[in-house]
């Protein structure tokens, strides 16, 4: 079975720009949670989709958004980029809710803001 | 804030030796779950303890966990090279749908 898989594995982005990041999680799964994670806040929790509708939002200003298709993946948008935008992004998917069981994770989408 | 802390943030040992890593949490909680991180990729489900439960073993892991401390313990036992990495818990409960995660540990084990 194919675990998640997150595109692209790396990009380089300038300040004011916009970024989007995509997430196909494993066959069957649901449940998709994305997370920001930074040397210096580790790993925070940006929003979770379940069967197309956000169920979940973390702390996170308007400029972060994310969608789920009827397919289960899922996509997230960062508008406006800022210099601390540059992070590792998880997706992590899941056949139940989080709160049931155990996360898979993807190899993440490491963004560099210049 | 983060419902959950590592304790402690960084920990060196020799190859066959244990490690012992610990993770304090805030409020009440479904289940716990231990992850392991590779510098730089995407983390490792470990193992899964539920509030009811108070031991688990797989393979050389053994968690344990005090729901009357808000406190879990993660034990590594003979170690090896290849078990250097960070390692998280996260907390789950139905109220927050989500699971939240600590700061995590960070293991070295030399050869």
């Amino acid at each position: 079975k194919a675990g998640v898989t997150q595109t692209p594995r790396y990009l380089i982005k300038t300040r004011g720009q916009q970024v989007t990041l995509s997430c196909s999680p494993i066959s069957g799964h649901r449940s998709v949670s994305w997370y920001q994670q930074t040397p210096g806040q580790g790993l925070q929790f940006l929003f979770e989709y379940f069967s197309e509708t956000q169920r979940n939002k973390g702390n996170f200003p308007g400029r972060f958004s994310g969608r789920q298709f009827s397919n289960s993946r899922s996509e997230m948008n960062v508008s406006t980029l800022e210099l601390g935008d540059s992070a590792l992004y998880l997706c992590a998917s899941s056949p139940r809710t989080p709160s049931e069981g155990e996360l898979f994770f993807g190899e993440g989408s490491r963004l560099t803001v210049l | 804030s983060q419902q959950g802390e590592e304790d402690p943030q960084a920990l060196s040992i020799q190859e066959g030796e244990n490690a012992t890593m610990n993770c304090s949490y805030k409020t009440s909680i479904n289940n716990l779950q231990w992850y392991r991180q590779n510098s730089g990729r995407g983390l490792v489900h470990l193992i899964l303890i539920r509030s009811n439960e108070r031991e688990k073993h797989s393979g050389r892991l053994r968690v344990t966990l005090d729901t009357s401390k808000k406190s879990s313990s993660l034990l590594i036992t003979a170690s090896r090279a290849a078990d250097t990495a960070s390692y998280f818990c996260a907390t789950t409960n139905t109220n927050a749908g989500k699971s939240t995660f600590g700061d995590g540990t960070t293991l070295t084990v030399k050869p």
